[in-house]
This record gives C-alpha cells, structure tokens and sequence, in this order.
C-alpha cells in the first residue's frame, strides 16, 4: 500500500521551531518529487514547498522562503520540513504529498496531515 | 505571480451536472489537476492531465482546459459529492492552487 504518515507537529511558541517529518512506504521513494502543502484554519490549500527526487533543489513559496527548510533521507525513505522562526500565520495543518510526474506533475497521494499551532 | 480563480460556492441539486471554473492567465497552456477535500479530510485527487480520472474516481467526474480556463463537471451530481474542490497548475517550479470551490448538493 501506498502511503504517506506526517508527524512532529505540535504547539509552539511564536520565535520557535519545528521539525516535521513525512515516512513513505509502498513505493519508491527516489522517484518522485515531494511536496508539502498546508491549510490553516477555515482557509484554502496553499502550497508550502517542493524536493526534486534527487534532493539536489528545493523549492518554497515567498512566505516561508529563508525560515522552512526541505529536506529528503533515501535511507529512511522520509522527508523533513525544518520550520523555524514560526509565526501565526504559519498554523495549519501539514500535509505531505507525492507529486507524480515530477515537474508539473499531480499530486496523487497524501497523508493525513500533522497540526501545527503557533502560540504564545 | 501566477493566481488560479474559483467561485467560492456552487450549488446544484441531486442529479443535476455541477460546473467548477477555474481560471488562470493561459491556463490551457498547461495541465491542470482537481482535487476533491471532504470535511475533515485529506484531498484525493480527482482529475489530473486536465482530463484524466485517477483509479478509483467515477466516471461522473470529468475535466477540460482550454484558453484561460479549466472546468470541472461532475454529472449526476451525489449528495456524496458535497466537498470542497480546489485546482492546481504549476507557476514555474513552484505549485499554485486555486481558492476552492464549496459545493453543496441539496
């Protein structure tokens, strides 16, 4: 089966760090680009962040550039969000996702998603 | 940068054919996929290639692209079917997503 499980994320106070973590199992892992894509509250999907299959470039959206960083372990077949100086504006739910295809492609699996909350 | 267009909310009645728009600055120029999110839930993928359903998405979903928007038509429309619906292109390297499409189905 194919399948994406996030985890790490959790309350943390505004100025703070996290790390999230993305295990992939049932398919290739080296294969694919990866993403992560986040929806606060009462609010749309927005796209957080994109990995090339070979890890070699990663890709953000404006508001996270510079404080999130992506990153992919072929051993573990897992992906890492490393979100640091977080804001309230970065509470949502995280989702991981497979792109298929690579550039351009679709995203045809995700997991069920980890809850960030930044909080004072 | 690139923006993707969708009416807040759609209503249609059971049976009746739903119609999500999406638009973008020569959309038809790439592919677009769809995306269905139930209450609660992850988002599945519905239409991907503009027009292609994934294993397991019935044949009642249906997708086309061309100039600057992209449609989303769900036939014989399931009270199953009430999610949110959002669709998505590529702006370079980086992925958009459209606002999200409500749609009730009462």
């Amino acid at each position: 089966e194919v399948k994406l499980v996030e985890s790490g994320g959790g309350l943390v106070q505004p100025g703070g760090s996290l790390r999230l973590s993305c295990a992939a199992s049932g398919f290739n892992f080296r294969n694919h680009w990866m993403s992560w894509v986040r929806q606060a509250p009462g609010k749309g999907l927005e796209w957080v962040a994109n990995i090339k299959q070979d890890g070699s470039e990663s890709y953000y959206v404006d508001s996270v550039r510079g404080r999130f960083t992506l990153s992919r372990d072929f051993a573990e077949s897992s992906l890492y969000l490393q979100m640091d100086n977080l804001g309230a504006e970065d509470t949502a739910v995280y989702f991981c996702a497979r792109i298929y295809g690579g550039y351009t492609g679709y995203m045809d699996v995700w997991g069920k998603g980890t809850t960030v909350t930044v909080s004072s | 940068s690139y923006e993707l267009t969708q009416p807040p909310s759609v209503s249609v009645s059971p049976g009746q054919t739903a119609i999500i728009s999406c638009s973008g600055d020569r959309l038809g120029a790439q592919y677009v996929s769809w995306y269905q999110q139930m209450s609660g839930q992850s988002p599945v993928l519905v239409i991907y290639h503009d027009n292609k359903r994934p294993s397991g998405i019935p044949e009642r979903f249906s997708g086309s692209n061309s100039g600057n928007t992209a449609t989303l038509t769900i036939s014989g429309t399931q009270t199953m079917d009430e999610a949110d619906y959002y669709c998505q292109a590529w702006d370079s390297t980086t992925v958009v997503f459209g606002g999200g499409t409500k749609l009730t189905v009462l």
